[in-house]
C-alpha cells in the first residue's frame, strides 16, 4: 500500500514571496511518478507538475518546482513569486502503476495575502 | 479534445433513492477512474477501468456502489439507497500513460 503525508493543513505566503509545500511518502515500488495537484474552489483538479522517480533531476515548470529526495521520501513544492490565482488546495499524490491510480495527500490550502 | 465531462455537476437527492453519475472520458484515454472526496480531505480511490474491464473494485464502499463502462467509452457510478454519509464529491479522471486528468466532479448531497 501507499501512503502520502501532508504535514500543513494550511500555509499563508505574502504575494510575489517563496512558498514551500511538504509532502512526504511511501511505497515499495522502485519505479513511481509524483505529482503536485492543485484544484481551487469547486473547481476540478488540475496538474501543477509531475516528478518521474527515476530522474534524478527536480522538475520545474515555470515558477513550479520540486525538490524530490528519494531516499528521504520526499516530494516538496516550491512556488516563486506567488500570486493571488495560486490559492488553492494542493495535493500530493503517488502513482505506483497499481491498479488503484493515484494515492493522495490529505492537502495544503494555500493562501495568498496581497 | 474538451476534457473529462462530469454530468450533473450537482445532485441533491433524499436518503434512500438511488443516483447515477456519468464521466465522460478523454476519448484517447483507455483508463478511467472513480475517486470520491469529502471535505477537507484528498480524493479517494473508488474503483478503475481499463477499456471496458474493471479491474480493481475492491475499494467500492458498499455493495450499494456500482460501476459500468460499456463499450469502453463514457462511465457510470450508481450509488443505490443513499445514505446522508454518501455526500461528498465524486471525481472521474482518465489517463494514458502517466498523466491523469480529472473533470469537475459531481457534488452529491443526500438529505
Amino acid at each position: 500500500a501507499q501512503t502520502v503525508t501532508q504535514s500543513q493543513p494550511e500555509m499563508s505566503v505574502q504575494e510575489a514571496e517563496t512558498v514551500t509545500l511538504s509532502c512526504t511518502y511511501d511505497t515499495s515500488e522502485s519505479d513511481y511518478y509524483l505529482f503536485w495537484y492543485k484544484q481551487p474552489p469547486s473547481r476540478q483538479m488540475i496538474l501543477v507538475i509531475r516528478q518521474e522517480a527515476y530522474k534524478q533531476q527536480n522538475a520545474t515548470e515555470n515558477r513550479f518546482s520540486v525538490n524530490f529526495q528519494k531516499a528521504a521520501k520526499s516530494f516538496s513544492l516550491k512556488i516563486s513569486d506567488s500570486q493571488l490565482g495560486d490559492a488553492a488546495m494542493y495535493f500530493c499524490a503517488i502513482d505506483g502503476g497499481g491498479a488503484d491510480g493515484l494515492t493522495f495527500g490529505k492537502g495544503t490550502h494555500l493562501i495568498i495575502q496581497p | 479534445d474538451t476534457g473529462v465531462s462530469q454530468d450533473p455537476r450537482h445532485k441533491i437527492t433524499k436518503r434512500g433513492q438511488n443516483v447515477t453519475f456519468r464521466c465522460d472520458p478523454i476519448s484517447e484515454h483507455n483508463r478511467l477512474y472513480w475517486y470520491r472526496q469529502t471535505l477537507g480531505q484528498g480524493p479517494e480511490f473508488l474503483t478503475y477501468f481499463q477499456n471496458e474491464a474493471q479491474l480493481e473494485k475492491s475499494r467500492l464502499l458498499s455493495d450499494r456502489f456500482s460501476a459500468e463502462r460499456p463499450k469502453g467509452s463514457f462511465s457510470t457510478l450508481e450509488i443505490q439507497r443513499t445514505e446522508q454519509g454518501d455526500s461528498a464529491m465524486y471525481l472521474c479522471a482518465s489517463s494514458w500513460g502517466a498523466g491523469y486528468t480529472f473533470g469537475s466532479g459531481t457534488r452529491l448531497t443526500v438529505v
